[in-house]
């Protein structure tokens, strides 16, 4: 199916440097989301992105939903050790809406994996 | 708010056996829940698309025989993976969305070993 391309795929950085992955897709999105997984567990919401051109922060942690509607970026900003982890972003395809339109499917990168060297 | 619970975390069980995961959202109502399969190293692969009251739609390779979905109420999906084999081992997803434009929420996953 369907895949956004979500780069980098991986990133080995120092401890309290930035971090900055993003993610493009040839088709239009509405929806811009970033979720990280650790090993074994499911995917956790980080930032969620509506309107082209949005700028949101969760802590240390920015995302923007680019103007063109086709690509959206993460920055982390001084990285912690608990930051490790996969980093995905997903999106949801401009689509006719529909009744159902509230339950929609996710279109999902890669991920991300990042890596933190002590 | 908005938790997704999936169980069991962890399933080891012999060729042939036919293994039942839940899915449960405990503080909202989900009319659909989504069902991923995840492979090591790679991302999250939908599989199918659980629909309360209704059958679920699923993705384009994925053998609705082989992979039984029920949605029997508004909290809780099943996904039942029947006479399992080797190759059905992998790591198991699901996720709800807690309303319209709010994103999916997912649980912990299971891992699902086949021997």
């Amino acid at each position: 199916g369907q895949q956004l391309n979500q780069s980098p795929q991986s990133m080995f950085i120092q401890e309290g440097e930035d971090v900055s992955m993003n993610c493009t897709s040839s088709s239009i999105f509405n929806t811009w989301l970033w979720y990280k997984q650790d090993p074994g567990e499911g995917p956790v919401l980080l930032i969620a992105l509506y309107k082209a051109g949005e700028l949101t922060s969760n802590g240390r942690l920015t995302a923007q939903f680019g103007i063109t509607r086709k690509d959206s970026f993460l920055n982390i900003s001084a990285s912690i050790p608990s930051d490790v982890g996969i980093y995905f972003c997903a999106g949801r395809p401009r689509l006719n809406l529909t009744l159902m339109d509230s339950n929609y499917q996710l279109i999902w990168g890669a991920g991300t994996k990042l890596i933190i060297k002590p | 708010g908005a938790v997704v619970s999936q169980h069991p975390s962890w399933v080891i069980c012999k060729s042939g056996t036919s293994v039942k995961i839940e899915c449960r959202s405990l503080d909202f109502q989900a009319t659909t829940m989504f069902w991923y399969r995840q492979f090591p190293k790679q991302s999250l692969m939908l599989m199918a698309t659980s629909n309360e009251g209704s059958k679920a739609t699923y993705e384009q390779g994925v053998e609705k025989d082989k992979f039984l979905i029920n949605h029997a109420s508004l909290t809780l999906s099943t996904l039942t993976v029947t006479s399992a084999h080797p190759e059905d081992s992998s790591f198991y997803i699901c996720s709800a969305n807690p309303g319209p434009g709010v994103p999916q929420h997912f649980g912990d996953g299971t891992r699902l070993s086949i021997l």
